[in-house]
């Protein structure tokens, strides 16, 4: 079974630009959650997709980010305009519905300059 | 709310021997599932170990074990006869079924000394 995916790995750019991270969660996963994990920190959930409607989004920062999860699949995190502070690894995870287990992508590593 | 506390910053073990991380929670809910998750350098996360809050036997997965002390809200792991491999961070992390999120602690540092 292929594990959740994420694109790219590694992301560069400088402050004010903009940044899109897609997320591919396990076949079958109805539960996917987006993260921002910033150096030495522990995960902070940044949204909830539940299918394709949001379930908690209340940690993100919608001024300059946002995120679609179309068809209940797969998912895109956008950000726009890039802050400094956005440096961070930002990491998808998914779970089937009624299952307590979440498993993880590999994440994205963001390099704001 | 719920919070889920990692006093432990970073922990040193030598090889072969064990090592207890520590966690603690709050919570008012009695049905709640509680992981550790490891996180090598390559930062792909990875579930060690889980416990359901019901179930009153600890967990064990080969070298891991839990305690957990549910009344004093305790969640620690035990690893036993340390690997170089188990060196990573580690997460603890809380999980509700009323609002399938998660809540994770800070992290622990776990170094492994040859």
């Amino acid at each position: 079974e292929a594990g959740v995916a994420q694109s790219p790995r590694y992301k560069i750019i400088e402050k004010r630009q903009s940044v899109a991270f897609w997320c591919n969660p396990i076949s079958g996963h109805a539960t996917l959650y987006w993260y921002q994990q910033i150096l030495g920190q522990g995960p902070k959930l940044l949204i909830q997709f539940q299918n394709n409607g949001v379930v908690d989004d209340s940690q993100l920062p919608k001024d300059r980010f946002s995120a679609e999860r179309l068809k209940g699949v797969d998912s895109t995190l956008k950000i726009q305009p890039a802050k400094l502070e956005d440096s961070a690894v930002y990491l998808c995870a998914s779970n089937m519905g009624g299952q307590e287990t979440q498993y993880f992508g590999p994440g994205t590593r963001l390099l704001v300059l | 709310a719920q919070t889920v506390t990692q006093s432990q910053p970073e922990m040193s073990v030598q090889e072969a021997e064990t090592v207890t991380l520590s966690c603690t929670y709050d919570t008012s809910e009695s049905d709640y599932y509680l992981f550790w998750y490891k996180q090598p350098p390559s930062r792909q996360m990875i579930l060690v170990i889980r416990q359901e809050a019901y179930k009153q036997q600890n967990a064990t997965e080969n070298r891991f074990s839990v305690n957990f002390q549910k009344a004093a809200k305790s969640f620690s792991l035990k690893i036993s006869d340390s690997q170089l491999g188990d060196a990573a961070m580690y997460f603890c992390a809380y999980f509700t079924s009323g609002t399938y999120k998660y809540i994770f602690g800070t992290g622990t540092r776990l170094k492994v000394l040859a």
